[in-house]
């Protein structure tokens, strides 16, 4: 079964560099969520798309921006890299009607800001 | 705001036994869900359990089951028969929805360690 991909599943970054990372959710999942867990921590909330709009926003800095496209992927843009921004960006998507009750998760993306 | 808290970082069990996972959390809702994920060295979250709050039965799943105290907001994780494979990070979740915007509030997570 066709689960959620992340890509790339590692990027290495300098500081005040720019880093993508892309999420596909399942096919026909048309909400995806983003999450930060940095090293030892527990995931936080960053963003949420529903039908290509954004539906929550949580702990996001002003320097990270997010959208949803027409096939539903999502683009997690992070500008001027700092230290702090190595972490572990997890994407999840879910179903018309499910919400968050039933995503699926995706493997990641490590990001390592150096 | 809601909050999850899991009081044991670290637990180990020797394998086939059994250990539990603690969990606590405070909302104002009365209808919510609570979830286990499971985060091996892969790093993937993995759905181990899910409980809607409404249900008074406790879920299970194999030789998962949960421990759900809805008056104290209590909500714990019990693996029976424990084996090599259950060696994970193991975080508990719960859904907070917000004019219809929904979200995962995890708790700090609990490293299980499982001696042979």
């Amino acid at each position: 079964a066709a689960g959620v991909i992340q890509s790339p599943r590692h990027l290495i970054k300098e500081k005040r560099e720019t880093a993508t990372l892309k999420c596909y959710p399942i096919p026909r999942h048309d909400t995806v969520y983003w999450y930060q867990q940095g090293p030892g921590q527990d995931p936080q909330f960053l963003i949420s798309f529903y039908e290509k709009m954004q539906s929550d926003k949580g702990s996001i800095p002003d320097r990270f921006s997010a959208q949803q496209f027409s096939d539903y992927h999502s683009e997690l843009n992070m500008s001027s890299l700092e230290l702090g921004d190595s972490a572990l960006y997890f994407c999840a998507s879910s179903r018309p009607g499910q919400g968050i009750t039933e995503a699926f998760f995706g493997q990641g993306t490590r990001l390592t800001v150096v | 705001a809601q909050t999850v808290t899991q009081s044991q970082p670290e637990m180990s069990v020797q394998e086939a036994e059994t250990v539990t996972l603690s969990c606590t959390y405070d909302t104002s809702e009365s209808d919510y869900y609570l979830f286990w994920y499971k985060q091996p060295p892969s790093r993937q979250m993995i759905l181990v359990i899910r409980q809607e709050a409404y249900k008074q039965q406790n879920a299970t799943e194999n030789r998962f089951s949960v421990n759900f105290q809805k008056a104290a907001k209590s909500f714990s994780l019990k693996i029976s028969d424990s084996q090599l494979g259950d060696a994970a990070m193991y975080f508990c979740a719960y859904r907070s929805e917000i004019q219809g915007a929904q979200k995962l509030v995890f708790g700090q997570g609990t490293r299980l360690t499982i001696n042979p």
